[in-house]
């Protein structure tokens, strides 16, 4: 069974719109890391969360973890074209593991 | 700032044939991966190098043979190729193993037939 879940597993929506992406673990993570594919190109780093509670944004792009350090969101505002993509989280359970990834969400958004 | 190379891009082989996919990085990392990425699965780890010199399984090392050439380098090989090795192959470099950015390549999309 996948150790990291991601909701939705795709998603459209029209230019403009807010919308959230979920990545939930079975335990508890050490860190997390987003990143974001564009079709066709390796894998993009977008943000890192490591502290419960930690929240870090990015032009339109805001990553939190919660205090528990099980879930994570991704949340765009106010989405544009070149938001799509696949976005994927990656986690870490212990400081010298591997990372562990959870399916990817594939966002599209319609101008 | 070319990162992690990866060649080739793309790749059609036939059941049982051979070939060795190639990845470099210029950013002096010390760890490298190969990953393979599948529809609905995510990316899943094959082999991985924490440094020059070692080389350890990763979560499907079936059927596949890693060497790290040198710090820049780490090929995969596939010895004899297989329907189920269709997919999508990321190279990814880190300053270290754990808890440091992953850092990828292009991918390289091989069909098996």
């Amino acid at each position: 069974s996948q150790e990291l879940e991601q909701s939705p597993q795709s998603l459209i929506v029209q230019e403009g719109k807010n919308l959230t992406i979920n990545c939930t673990s079975s335990k508890t993570l050490y860190g997390l890391y987003w990143y974001k594919q564009k079709y066709g190109e390796g894998l993009i780093f977008l943000m890192m969360l490591q502290k419960g509670g930690e929240e870090k944004s990015h032009e339109k792009i805001t990553a939190k973890l919660d205090e528990k350090k099980q879930q994570s969101s991704l949340h765009i505002t106010a989405s544009q074209p070149s938001h799509a993509g696949i976005y994927l989280c990656g986690a870490v359970y212990n400081y010298g593991q591997n990372f562990v990834f959870g399916p990817g969400t594939r966002l599209s958004v319609l101008p | 700032n070319a990162g992690v190379t990866q060649t080739p891009k793309f790749q059609v082989l036939k059941t049982g044939q051979s070939m060795t996919l190639q990845c470099a990085q210029d950013m002096n990392h010390n760890s490298m991966y190969w990953y393979r990425q599948d529809p609905g699965m995510g990316l899943r780890l094959i082999y991985y190098s924490a440094s020059e010199g070692t080389t350890d399984k990763g979560e499907v090392p079936n059927g596949y043979n890693v060497s790290r050439l040198n710090k820049r380098e780490f090929s995969l090989r596939l010895e004899s190729a297989a329907p189920s090795q269709t997919s999508v192959y990321f190279c990814a470099s880190s300053e270290a193993k754990g808890w440091n950015i992953q850092y990828f390549g292009a991918g390289t999309r091989l069909s098996v037939l």
